[in-house]
């Protein structure tokens, strides 16, 4: 089974801060990987696919880097909308899911 | 607009059977792989279960293989979850979860989200 570990598990910044997630694989996935942010009481949303690809109606704030075994998911400038769980996710394979890094308010 | 609405979940004793329903909306539901995805209360996702689109290949996580099944009906545009020999720790909301193809050697990516139904069970 592949395994997805995210860090940080938290993560404390301010409103206009540039902020870094990052995921690792446990092999290599390619690029088969998404971001999602949830919000409290709901569903994940889907961000970024294929490790870079935004997905549509997704701010240009959000980005994503890597393949293989290592990855990141940028926020260039953090809006208030912002502040919620991040989780990565592999579909090389099945699905597996990080953790999750929660970004709260500094 | 691509709608997932998910029903059934409840209160469950220890051991004890459910079935959950999806209806899906605003897509071309025969087309598409589905998943069943669970999040435990204050936890992560977990991955549960995946249907083909002509409900001809399953695959199910190591944690419910045995107990769970997933099935489909193209014409009514549903998917299903059935639960048996429940234990605590399947208490989760659930989630019906859209198939994307991936245009790859890999498997559909999760586009599209149900707003869930929570399952506990407990006596």
């Amino acid at each position: 089974d592949i395994q997805m570990t995210q860090s940080p598990s938290t993560l404390s910044a301010s409103v206009g801060d540039r902020v870094t997630i990052t995921c690792r694989a446990s092999q290599s996935i390619s690029r088969w990987l998404a971001w999602y942010q949830q919000k409290p009481g709901k569903a994940p949303k889907l961000l970024i696919y294929k490790a870079s690809s935004l997905e549509s109606g997704v701010p240009s704030r959000f980005s994503g880097s890597g393949s293989g075994t290592e990855f990141t998911l940028t926020i260039s400038s953090l809006q208030p909308d912002d502040f919620a769980t991040y989780y990565c996710q592999q579909y090389n394979n099945y699905w597996t899911f990080g953790q999750g890094t929660k970004v709260e308010i500094k | 607009e691509v709608q997932l609405v998910e029903s059934g979940g409840g209160l469950v004793q220890p051991g004890g059977s459910l079935r959950l329903s999806c209806v899906g909306s605003g897509f071309t539901f025969s087309t598409y792989e589905m998943n069943w995805v669970r999040q435990a209360p204050g936890k992560g996702l977990e991955w549960v279960s995946y249907i083909s689109s002509s409900g001809e290949t399953k695959y199910y996580a190591d944690s419910v293989k045995g107990r769970f099944t997933i099935s489909r009906d193209n014409a009514k545009n549903s998917l299903y979850l059935q639960f048996n020999s429940l234990r605590a720790e399947d208490t989760a909301v659930y989630y019906c979860v859209r198939g994307e193809y991936c245009g790859g050697n890999c498997f559909p990516y999760p586009d599209y989200w149900g707003q869930g139904t929570l399952v506990t069970v407990s006596s």
